[in-house]
């Protein structure tokens, strides 16, 4: 059974650009959440997908948006990059909110 | 705002011996607590949880401790191996969030021969 799987792995953008990354849940797991780590400091939470609909959100722009499909992937979109999004982009999965499963991450800069 | 924090950036410990990382939260309604391992390149990876309702929680050669009189957390490992060198981070969950982690911002710690 593959674990969560992000894609792509790393990833250059140029200011003012849009980018959408993209995220695997493990089998069977309808619930997804994004986390952006910058440097040097812990993962912060952007938002959750649940039944395809975002249910939570934390403390970020509205240049951050979601989607999840049917088959419970998801993809975050980020709009209008500024130099401050370069981060390390988490994805976990979960099917009950006490275990969840991060994937590797996608690795943004932006110059 | 309500935060969770460590006390320590950097950890050097030598191979064998025993580490111990300290995590300090100040959110008292955390319902439990859980400890993440990233190694370079990879993603959180679960070590173990502990209930707001427990003082000490074990694993394979880890052990958390909590202390709510001082809103204080700590993990040991055991006999510390070159595999341990990661950087460690604590997070609080409440149970009513879905499983939102509110992360602090890691240890590194690095095993030494």
């Amino acid at each position: 059974d593959a674990g969560v799987t992000q894609s792509p792995t790393h990833l250059i953008k140029t200011r003012g650009q849009q980018v959408t990354l993209r995220c695997s849940p493990k089998s069977g797991h309808d619930t997804v959440s994004w986390y952006q780590q910058a440097l040097g400091q812990g993962p912060q939470f952007i938002f959750q997908y649940y039944e395809e609909e975002e249910r939570q959100r934390g403390n970020f722009p509205d240049r951050f948006s979601g989607h999840q499909f049917p088959n419970y992937s998801s993809e975050l979109n980020v709009n209008a990059l500024w130099l401050g999004d370069s981060a390390l982009y988490l994805c976990a999965s979960s099917l009950d909110p006490d275990t969840q499963y991060f994937g590797p991450g996608t690795r943004l800069t932006v110059l | 705002g309500e935060s969770v924090g460590l006390h320590l950036p950097t950890l050097s410990v030598q191979e064998g011996d025993n580490s111990i990382i300290n995590c300090a939260y100040s959110n008292s309604a955390s319902d439990y607590f859980i400890w993440y391992k990233q190694e370079s390149g990879k993603g959180p990876q679960f070590i173990i949880d502990i209930r707001s309702n427990m003082d000490k929680r074990q694993g394979q050669r880890v052990t958390v401790l909590l202390n709510k009189t001082v809103k204080h957390l700590s993990l040991q490992i055991a006999a510390t191996q070159p595999g341990d060198s990661a950087v460690y981070f604590c997070a609080e969950v409440k149970l009513d969030s879905w499983g939102k982690l509110q992360f602090g911002a890691g240890t590194q710690v690095v095993v030494t021969p």
